[in-house]
């Protein structure tokens, strides 16, 4: 069964500041990695994925999430915050193979982006 | 850009009362899913849904819930005798069903049982 921790419920960062949200993941075969957000009050937005190839992708709003297999992680960055960036933010998985496509979610980080 | 709906984005009902809540999946997608957040909990998984019945379901999804795609455009979920512990928010997403199969969220049902 797969699995997804995310260390630390709430990261308080300053505008300007590095943003780093952690992922780690459970799986006996490396899976598809996603990174959400969800706004106050909105659904899920999907930020960037992980299929397969190169292991640093790119969403959107500036965010970056690098695959380490190595690591079992999946840690999402962003260089400069802003405040509009303040959100929940997800790792979800889903397995390559097989027929489950349901997405297993980590517990969630609040980012806070301080002024 | 095409997205997932979801209405009401509010329902109050009384315990034991049933409850349907409806999606509409963005059109030319194949798979639909149910997932609900209990208020500071995990996104969890309820269903998944594709060609016309159930391909997955967790333990969460027991007899007192179902799901119906009535028309062409709608995918609901039903709870037919509403407990307290059913009180979340509600997402339904939708997906094309090809690698990496990227779900889309609606924006949520937020369901009080009281």
């Amino acid at each position: 069964a797969q699995s997804v921790t995310q260390l630390g419920s709430h990261v308080s960062v300053s505008e300007g500041a590095l943003v780093l949200l952690r992922c780690n993941y459970s799986s006996s075969v490396p899976p598809y990695l996603f990174w959400y957000v969800q706004y106050p009050n909105q659904g899920l937005q999907l930020l960037l994925k992980y299929t397969t190839g190169a292991t640093l992708v790119k969403g959107i709003n500036g965010f970056e999430a690098e695959f380490k297999k190595s690591e079992t992680s999946f840690h999402l960055t962003k260089p400069s915050a802003h405040m509009s960036d303040a959100a929940e933010y997800f790792c979800a998985v889903t397995p390559i193979s097989g027929s489950a496509r349901q997405l297993t979610f980590g517990s969630g980080t609040q980012l806070t982006v301080l002024p | 850009e095409p997205e997932v709906t979801q209405t009401p984005s509010h329902q109050v009902t009384q315990m034991g009362q049933e409850v349907i809540l409806r999606c509409v999946p963005i059109s030319n997608h194949l798979y639909f899913y149910w997932y609900r957040q209990i208020l500071g909990q995990k996104v969890e998984f309820l269903v998944s849904f594709y060609n016309n019945e159930i391909s997955e379901k967790s333990e969460i999804f027991d007899d007192q819930f179902s799901v119906e795609r009535p028309d062409g455009s709608n995918f609901t979920l039903k709870i037919r005798s509403t407990k307290l512990e059913d009180s979340a928010m509600y997402f339904c997403a939708s997906s094309l069903g090809q690698a990496p199969y990227e779900q889309y969220f609606g924006p949520g049902t937020r369901l009080t049982v009281t």
